[in-house]
């Protein structure tokens, strides 16, 4: 079946580390999306990609950075200058021509020691 | 003042009763979405609304464009419907088009 892949599901990192939290699709999906969710929160976007080796920043960049070297991969990196990393961050997808995603991931939650 | 306000925030039902879940927005929009969030944390569409209203199994969503409001309903619920029920509106903003997502309302539905 065809879907979104988050791992891991949950993640450990010390402070002060980048930390690289990975997303595949094989929905055949030219778009894909990164949020953030926190508690009492609704998601925020953070990058999104509407096509292979091209990305934009969504509305809380800062402290982040993804790439889009193929279709099926979008993989986000929290780095160090990310002033409060620990959240939930959930990948979605859609198909091409839309801004708004179709299917999401499970989602991974990130903890900072 | 959030753009998207969902009420309420929590709710706790018995099953076989029959749910309502508003969402209220401020600006003009192009289409509203109602996602639900399962305890594990994966999101799942429900429905896309642009007018009037849509059913799909138990569930029914409308939405008056005039009023700026949506309402999600579950009949007869059941426990498997617990989960975090998410509304997200498709607007115009800095000249592209954004879904912005209101904070959600959490369901339990007790046997």
């Amino acid at each position: 079946d065809g879907g979104i892949t988050q791992s891991p599901k949950y993640l450990f990192r010390k402070e002060g580390q980048n930390v690289t939290l990975s997303c595949e699709q094989n929905l055949n999906h030219d778009a894909m999306y990164w949020y953030r969710q926190d508690p009492g929160q609704g998601l925020r976007l953070i990058y999104y990609s509407q096509i292979v080796n091209d990305f934009q920043k969504g509305d809380i960049a800062e402290g982040y950075s993804v790439s889009r070297e193929k279709k099926e991969s979008f993989p986000l990196t929290v780095t160090s200058a990310q002033k409060n990393p620990t959240a939930f961050y959930l990948c979605a997808s859609s198909t091409g021509g839309r801004s708004w995603p179709q299917h999401f991931g499970d989602g991974t939650r990130l903890s900072i020691l | 003042k959030n753009e998207v306000e969902q009420s309420p925030q929590n709710l706790t039902a018995q099953e076989g009763e029959f749910i309502t879940i508003n969402c209220s927005y401020s600006v003009g929009i192009s289409a509203l979405h109602w996602l639900q969030q399962h305890p594990g944390g994966g999101i799942v569409s429900l429905f896309m609304l642009s007018s009037g209203k849509k059913k799909h199994g138990r569930l029914i969503a409308t939405i008056n464009i005039q009023e700026k409001h949506s309402s999600l309903h579950i009949t007869a619920s059941h426990p498997r419907d617990s989960a975090v029920y998410i509304c997200a509106v498709r607007m115009v903003r800095g000249g592209s088009e954004k879904l912005v997502f209101g904070k959600g309302t959490k369901l339990t539905v007790n046997p």
